[in-house]
């Protein structure tokens, strides 16, 4: 399988606790994108990275969570002393830019996080 | 006003016919435009994506944009129950630090019926 994976597919937690989430991407791709996605709701965007380089963060990412990609190519999403708000799909994507053109974003399947 | 606005649904089609699907964003700097299908439970997935006025054909699919209006459509023709999902409309707000990141509507439900 070349399309983008990420692990746990669900996790299950109780306020307080860290969890971390995992991404793999296709991969040629050099850009990654972490994106939340509550019921209801279309995917918003968190943050993203241009190969290890965590180049812009979302207003909706607060000091609790923390992101990485140290070598360019996984990367980890960090959640610290989870909240019931926490509850919501993580939804990974990656994208190949090249010569400031943008090709498309294609989504792992997500990891559902239920925080009780 | 909302940034990339969908009706939410459900919009209910018959077999065999075509559907179609509305969006409209608020940014004019909005550059790339993408339909995503997402089942209940599933994550999105790519199905179209359109960058100049006009439309653009992919089998069963069409999208349509017209930047001066601000509206991007899709159409599904000869519509099958397995098309029943939610479809997302996203765009690429290039903003200054080309970021790329995607805005997403709320997405509007389909049921086709057989």
């Amino acid at each position: 399988d070349t399309g983008v994976s990420q692990n746990p597919r669900h996790k299950i937690t109780k306020r307080g606790q860290n969890v971390t989430f995992r991404c793999d991407p296709i991969s040629e791709h050099n850009r990654l994108y972490w994106y939340r996605q509550t019921l209801g709701q279309g995917p918003e965007f968190l943050t993203y990275f241009q190969n290890e380089a965590q180049l812009e963060k979302s207003r909706l990412l607060s000091d609790r969570f923390s992101a990485e990609r140290p070598k360019g190519s996984f990367s980890t999403l960090e959640i610290q002393r989870t909240e019931q708000g926490d509850s919501a799909m993580y939804l990974c994507a990656s994208s190949l830019v090249r010569d400031t053109f943008f090709y498309e974003q294609y989504f792992g399947p997500g990891t559902r996080l239920t925080v009780t | 006003q909302k940034e990339v606005e969908q009706n939410s649904g459900p919009l209910s089609v018959p077999e065999g016919a075509i559907a179609s699907l509305n969006c409209t964003y608020s940014d004019r700097g909005s550059q790339s435009f993408f339909w995503y299908r997402q089942y209940s439970g599933k994550s999105p997935e790519l199905i179209m994506f359109i960058y100049s006025n006009g439309d653009k054909e992919d089998g069963r699919f069409t999208a349509q944009l017209n930047k001066a209006s601000q509206y991007v459509s899709l159409l599904i023709r000869d519509s099958q129950p397995s098309d029943s999902a939610t479809y997302l409309c996203a765009v690429n707000k290039n903003s200054g630090g080309s970021n790329y990141k995607l805005t997403f509507g709320k997405g509007t439900l389909l049921t086709v019926n057989p």
